[in-house]
């Protein structure tokens, strides 16, 4: 699997945006990118995915480089209920069958009143 | 969205006791379900992947004799921790996805395993 490499910890105020930022130098062309967030105590949740294009939906948006070595998650604005694990992940589109996840260490987002 | 339901969510019991917990998809068929494990201030780490009707693939050092997964059903898959001892006490998460390829994962709320 290509490895990611995220920022250990971040911190950010409630109602402005966040940006996470994820480096993917190794990407192949059929690796798409995948967010996913763990809030405490509760298994992780989908936020967004996407291949080349930037992609929007009501979570987050993500950004991508043209060259696809990295990305960004993008929370518009910002709550407490953001404050969690944000983990981004390449899955490989042609491998068959369901794809695992392959965690790494993923960002920690700590949300200030 | 798709939910995916996880009992039980806190087991406490004694060493040497088998522990189950079941994983299911409460609004979709779940083709595949996973399971995973996660230690205090560490990431998850995939256990095994499980299909409906066929056996489990379980990653490498994880023992397929200790860690039991049955998915029966398209909405239903379980694990069972055999004689577990307190370092198998963990917080253990199942995820199910609907399809192949780029379909999201949908996981539960995980299960808090405390072994004394």
């Amino acid at each position: 699997d290509a490895k990611t490499t995220q920022p250990n910890s971040m911190e950010s105020n409630e109602e402005e945006p966040v940006h996470l930022p994820c480096n993917h130098s190794t990407i192949s062309g059929t690796d798409y990118i995948h967010w996913y967030r763990q809030l405490p105590s509760q298994g992780p949740e989908y936020v967004i995915h996407g291949l080349t294009s930037n992609v929007n939906n009501r979570m987050a948006s993500l950004a991508i480089a043209e060259d696809r070595k990295s990305s960004t998650l993008i929370l518009h604005r910002a709550t407490l209920r953001d404050a969690a694990v944000y983990y981004c992940i390449l899955r490989d589109l042609i491998i068959q069958g369901a794809q695992k996840l392959v965690f790494g260490q993923g960002t920690r987002l700590t949300i200030n009143p | 969205g798709a939910v995916v339901s996880q009992h039980p969510s806190r087991v406490i019991c004694k060493s040497g006791t088998s522990v189950k917990i079941e994983c299911r998809s409460l609004d979709f068929q779940a083709t595949t379900m996973f399971w995973y494990r996660q230690f205090p201030k560490q990431s998850l780490m995939l256990m095994a992947t499980s299909n409906e009707g066929s056996k489990a693939t379980y990653e490498q050092g994880v023992e397929k004799d200790k860690f039991l997964i049955n998915h029966a059903s398209l909405t239903l898959s379980t694990l069972t921790v055999t004689s577990a001892h307190p370092e198998d006490s963990s917080f253990y998460i199942c995820s199910a996805t609907a399809g192949t390829g780029n379909q999201p994962q949908h996981f539960g709320d995980g299960t808090r395993l405390s072994i004394l």
